[in-house]
C-alpha cells in the first residue's frame, strides 16, 4: 500500500538553528513528492515538489528537500530557522503521472526566540 | 500562482440539515478536485476524486451518498454533505489540479478550507 510517514510530530527549535524534519515514502514504481506548509490559521501552501532529475530540490522560504531513493526518504532542511518558520509541516507524494496524493501525519514546528 | 477558493469559510447547521460547499479554481481551469477532511490535530484524508463532467471517485470507506461531489464545470466543484450529523464536523479542504505540463504535472493547490459544525 501507498504511504507516507513523518516521524517528528513536534519540534522546538530556536532561531537560527538548523531544521530537518523526515518523511519516508512507500510505492513501487515512480513517485511524486511535495512538503506542503499550513501557517497558523492559513491554507496549505506548497513549499517544494519533485517529480525528477536533481535529487535536491530548493523551494521557497530557504527550504530545500532530498530525495533519496534508496532510502525512500525525502527530508526536508532549512540551514537557519525563523520564528515566522513557525507552522505544520506535510510531506505528501502520489504516484508519478497519477492524481492522488497521500499526506502524512504532519509535524508541528515551533521556533522560540 | 494558482489559487483556489472555498465558500464558505465556516458553516453550522442543524443536525439533519444539508450543507453545499464550493470550490473554486480561480486563475486556472481544473479537470481534476479534490476533496480531503482533516480531523483537529491530524493529517488530511482524502474523501473523494472529483472529475469535470462525469461521476467523482470516492475513497474507500466513504459514503457516495452522504457527500454528494458536483463538477458541473472546469472551475467549480461541490461538496454537499446531506443529512449531516455531529460526527460529520470537520474541516473540509479542496485542491485543484493545475492541468499537467512540463513544469507543473501533478500539484495540488489547496482552498482555504471550510469549518463544519454540526449541532
Amino acid at each position: 500500500a501507498q504511504s507516507v510517514s513523518q516521524h517528528n510530530h513536534h519540534v522546538i527549535l530556536s532561531e537560527a538553528a538548523s531544521l530537518e524534519l523526515g518523511c519516508n515514502y512507500s510505492y513501487g514504481g515512480t513517485v511524486n513528492l511535495f512538503w506542503y506548509v499550513q501557517y497558523p490559521g492559513q491554507h496549505l501552501q506548497l513549499l517544494l515538489k519533485y517529480f525528477s532529475g536533481d535529487p535536491l530540490v530548493k523551494g521557497i522560504k530557504g527550504f530545500e528537500a532530498e530525495f533519496i531513493k534508496s532510502k525512500f526518504s525525502f527530508n526536508l532542511r532549512k540551514p537557519s530557522v525563523q520564528w515566522s518558520d513557525t507552522a505544520e509541516y506535510f510531506c505528501a507524494g502520489g504516484p508519478g503521472g497519477g492524481n492522488k496524493l497521500t499526506f502524512g501525519t504532519g509535524t508541528q514546528l515551533k521556533v522560540e526566540l | 500562482g494558482a489559487v483556489v477558493s472555498q465558500h464558505p469559510s465556516w458553516v453550522i447547521c442543524k443536525s439533519g440539515t444539508s450543507v453545499k460547499i464550493e470550490c473554486r479554481s480561480l486563475d486556472f481551469q481544473a479537470t481534476t478536485m479534490f476533496w480531503y477532511r482533516q480531523f483537529p490535530k491530524q493529517s488530511l484524508m482524502l474523501m473523494a476524486t472529483s472529475n469535470e463532467g462525469s461521476k467523482a471517485t470516492y475513497e474507500q470507506g466513504v459514503e457516495k451518498d452522504k457527500f454528494l461531489i458536483n463538477h458541473a464545470s472546469l472551475t467549480l466543484s461541490t461538496l454537499t454533505v446531506t443529512s449531516a450529523h455531529p460526527e460529520d464536523s470537520s474541516f473540509y479542504i479542496c485542491s485543484a489540479r493545475e492541468p499537467p505540463d512540463w513544469s507543473s504535472t501533478d500539484t495540488q493547490y489547496f482552498g482555504p478550507g471550510t469549518r463544519l459544525t454540526v449541532l
